[in-house]
This record gives structure tokens, C-alpha cells and sequence, in this order.
């Protein structure tokens, strides 16, 4: 278990520009969480995968954000054409199958947008 | 819709004494309650979690939390504060029939220890 993984840890960008973000869960967890975490506030929930099925997308994930999880393992969430206000904190979680199971949170990555 | 409310934004307590942090959740269903430990620049950490059974859990770090369900309320607690516990925690309602998945969070209490 080397547990949830992040990249980058850090990214500036200029508005206007596209960002990409990774996310490498714990191997055998099936279910993949991304949330978005403010200065001041808990994290929110953005959106969620079992498997490769993307089975969520919150109200707060416009068309300019998308994620994906091809195989299964690894998730990428992309966002385009990057406005100030999406300057917060990604995190990436990841859950097993028990029936009583956790989530186990990455490092994040946080984004500035100038 | 579900919610969590800690009233506390900051609380300050001296090394050696005992903590309480403060949690209140709506939801209609039975709720599956966390509380997380953020320090800075790391993920969010689970301290303990209930999902059914006995009210008073026990957790990491010498942390516990009693839900009352007449209260909606999921308090945790610590009877000595170590100067490394300094940190953001995080209250956290989970709709029971997904488990751990789309957790909504309350706003954080900061917590400082005094030497």
C-alpha cells in the first residue's frame, strides 16, 4: 500500500489556459473520488468512478472540466480554459469494496490561476 | 440533502488539556459520520468513522466521538492535546448506502495548541 499519489503537487497557470491533473489511487481500490477544496472551507465533491464507469459529476463541474479513468486505475481530471476561480486545492480520494470502507485521501494538487 | 455544520471556525487550547470539537449534521437517513485531520500541505487523514453499533468510537491518535443521534450531533474529543495536533479537522456525513463515497464536509475547525 503506498497510497494515493498526486501530480503535480503544484501548478501556476495563466487564465485561459488548459491544466491537467493525475491522480494514482491505491491499487485494488475500485472507487476513484475527486473533490475541490477552497481557502476556508471543507472539500467538495466534484466527481466519482467505479472502475472506468464515471457514475457521478457534481452541479459544480462545468463543461470546462472533464475526467476520466481509462483503465480503471489512474484518473486524470482536465480543466480547460482555466478562470481565477478555479484556483483551489484538487484532491483525490479512493475507496475499496468492503462495505465499511474509507476514503484515502491524496497529497492534492493546487492550482493558481494568475 | 445532507449537510454538516461546525460552529467553531477556531479554537485555541493550552498543551495537556482536553479538546472537544464541535459537529452537527442533517441528514435523513441513519448517517455514516467522519472526522479527517488535514495538516498543512497533506491529504486529509481519517481519524474515526460510524456507521452503526456503539455511539462512542474510538480512533486514531487518542481521538473518540460520540454520535447522538437526538442531538444530530458527532463531537470529537481528546482528553490531552500534544502540541502535533495542531491542525484543520474536518466533519464529514456520508449517504449510507455508498459508504465513504461523496462525502459532504463541513467548513473546518483550526485548532491551535498553546505551549
Amino acid at each position: 500500500d503506498t497510497g494515493v499519489s498526486q501530480d503535480p503537487r503544484h501548478k501556476i497557470t495563466k487564465r485561459g489556459q488548459n491544466v491537467t491533473f493525475r491522480c494514482d489511487p491505491i491499487s485494488e481500490h475500485n472507487r476513484l473520488y475527486w473533490y475541490r477544496q477552497t481557502l476556508g472551507q471543507g472539500p467538495e465533491f466534484l466527481t466519482y468512478f467505479q472502475n472506468e464507469a464515471q457514475l457521478e459529476k457534481s452541479r459544480l463541474l462545468s463543461d470546462r472540466f472533464s475526467a476520466e479513468r481509462p483503465k480503471g486505475s489512474f484518473s486524470t481530471l482536465e480543466i480547460q480554459r482555466t478562470e481565477q476561480g478555479d484556483s483551489a486545492m484538487y484532491l483525490c480520494a479512493s475507496e475499496g469494496y468492503s462495505a465499511t470502507a474509507t476514503q484515502y485521501f491524496g497529497p492534492g494538487t493546487r492550482l493558481t490561476v494568475l | 440533502a445532507q449537510s454538516v455544520t461546525q460552529p467553531d471556525i477556531h479554537i485555541t487550547v493550552s498543551e495537556g488539556a482536553s479538546l472537544e470539537l464541535r459537529c452537527n449534521y442533517s441528514y435523513g437517513a441513519t448517517p455514516y459520520l467522519f472526522w479527517y485531520v488535514q495538516s498543512p500541505g497533506q491529504g486529509l487523514q481519517l481519524l474515526l468513522k460510524y456507521f452503526s453499533g456503539d455511539t462512542l468510537v474510538q480512533g486514531i491518535k487518542g481521538f473518540e466521538a460520540e454520535f447522538k443521534r437526538s442531538q444530530s450531533s458527532f463531537n470529537l474529543r481528546k482528553p490531552s492535546v500534544h502540541w502535533s495536533d495542531a491542525a484543520e479537522y474536518f466533519c464529514a456525513v456520508g449517504p449510507s448506502w455508498t459508504n465513504a463515497g461523496k462525502s459532504t464536509f463541513g467548513d473546518g475547525t483550526t485548532l491551535t495548541v498553546k505551549p
